[in-house]
């Protein structure tokens, strides 16, 4: 069963650039959030998607926009990039809240995409 | 402003012993506390959770206690094997559902 799958793995971008992240949910999941982890702290909430809507949105800039398809996988776009938008990348999907779990928001989450920006 | 704080960056322990990883948060709304584990190039796993309404949980080698007077909760892993040495995350939410809070993680070392 694939978990959660991100592209790219790995890429390098100079300021001002734009960038476009993608990700697949687990089989079963229909909601994808998306987090910002630099080094050393914590993932830092960024926005969730739920039925192709954002649904809940963490203390990011508007340069920070998301997607959701149909297919519920999601984009993250970032425009004119900052050095400080240097960071992993990692998305994560939840199951339907109908669907019998521990009561609490059990993500998953997919590896990550880094972010280099020059 | 971190609302969810773990104080020790890292913490080395022999096989066999407990390991106990420690969290203190801030907002007094939030009702779902979780542990997640990141081995590195992975993703953060799932661990284990507890509800406000808890004051421990356990699941197999894993236990996570709550102190909702002192907003602290602790995770206790009882034997502590080689293969538990990765980053522990603490996070927290206001409502299942709802985006979560991390720490920024403590990095176990479990040595031979």
């Amino acid at each position: 069963d694939a978990g959660v799958t991100q592209s790219p793995t790995h890429l390098i971008k100079t300021r001002g650039q734009q960038v476009t992240l993608r990700c697949s949910p687990k089989s079963g999941h229909d909601t994808v959030s998306w987090y910002q982890q630099a080094l050393g702290q914590g993932p830092q909430f960024i926005f969730q998607y739920y039925e192709e809507e954002e649904r809940q949105r963490g203390n990011f800039p508007d340069r920070f926009s998301g997607h959701q398809f149909p297919n519920y996988s999601s984009e993250l776009n970032v425009n004119a990039l900052l050095l400080g938008d240097s960071a992993l990348y990692l998305c994560a999907s939840s199951a339907p809240q109908g669907i019998p779990f521990s009561g609490a928001n059990v993500l998953t989450f997919g590896a990550g995409s880094r972010l280099t920006v020059l | 402003d971190q609302q969810v704080k773990q104080n020790s960056p890292s913490l080395s322990v022999q096989e066999g012993r407990i390991s106990i990883l420690n969290c203190d948060y801030t907002n007094s709304m939030f009702d779902y506390f979780l542990w997640y584990k990141k081995y590195p190039a992975e993703g953060p796993t799932f661990l284990i959770s507890i509800s406000s309404i808890k004051d421990k949980n356990e699941d197999g080698r894993f236990t996570v206690f709550l102190n909702k007077s002192a907003k602290h909760l602790s995770l206790h892993i009882v034997p502590s094997q080689p293969g538990d040495s990765a980053v522990y995350f603490c996070a927290a939410s206001e409502d299942s559902g709802y985006a979560l809070n991390f720490g920024k993680g403590t990095s176990l070392l479990v040595t031979p």
